[in-house]
């Protein structure tokens, strides 16, 4: 069964900690995306990468990290320089950068 | 100017009537054209993909291009409570490294 995962649906944070959240896709896609949704607003990119071991920064990168050691994985660490987290988190996959496939999302919230 | 502006909404319509969505982008380089659906508390779903100047169906969905005017639309006939959700229009600019920019989206309420 061929898709793209996330996980966990929903995640909290304490202030000052760090939090991962995964993306596992088995599609063979090399492309991998990373946005953030904010209520009545559109999705904005965090990270990008279009090849293992390298990966871009998009627009709003300032308190996040990610990694790319493998293919089908792409996870996205929310760090504690992160001030406003909360959002729905939205990680993508494709062939190319524009036709791009979207796991269900996970919800991070903070306590 | 954002690069990519949509209808902010919301869009009521009766069932069985058109819905009608507009979407304007602000690069005239872009050549890659998307509609997305998003359910509430879901994730998006690509429903049509536009490349070139003129109109593109699929089943009740026909997205339509004019890229002199930089608008692309998506028309949804014989709308069905089922297509109540936010669309999402999203563009592939030259100035944004061909990277995807998507519109705010515009919800869409059909009344049974």
């Amino acid at each position: 069964d061929g898709g793209i995962t996330q996980s966990p649906k929903y995640l909290f944070r304490k202030e000052g900690q760090n939090v991962t959240l995964s993306c596992e896709q088995n599609l063979n896609h090399d492309a991998m995306y990373w946005y953030r949704q904010d209520p009545g607003q559109g999705l904005r990119l965090i990270y990008y990468s279009h090849i293992v071991n390298d990966f871009q920064k998009g627009d709003i990168a300032e308190g996040y990290s990610v990694s790319r050691e493998k293919k089908e994985s792409f996870p996205l660490t929310v760090t504690s320089a992160q001030k406003n987290p909360t959002a729905f988190y939205l990680c993508a996959c494709g062939e190319t950068q524009e036709t791009q496939y979207f796991g269900p999302g996970t919800r991070l919230l903070v306590l | 100017q954002k690069e990519v502006e949509q209808n902010s909404g919301p869009l009521s319509v009766p069932e069985g009537a058109i819905a009608s969505l507009n979407c304007t982008y602000s690069d005239r380089g872009s050549q890659s054209f998307f509609w997305y659906r998003q359910y509430s508390g879901k994730s998006p779903e690509l429903i049509m993909s536009i490349y070139s100047n003129g109109d593109k169906e699929d089943g009740r969905f026909t997205a339509q291009l004019n890229k002199a005017s930089q608008y692309v639309s998506l028309l949804i006939r014989d709308s069905q409570p089922s297509d109540s959700a936010t669309y999402l229009c999203a563009v592939n600019p030259p100035s944004n490294d061909y990277k995807l920019s998507f519109g705010a989206g515009t919800t869409v309420t059909v009344r049974a």
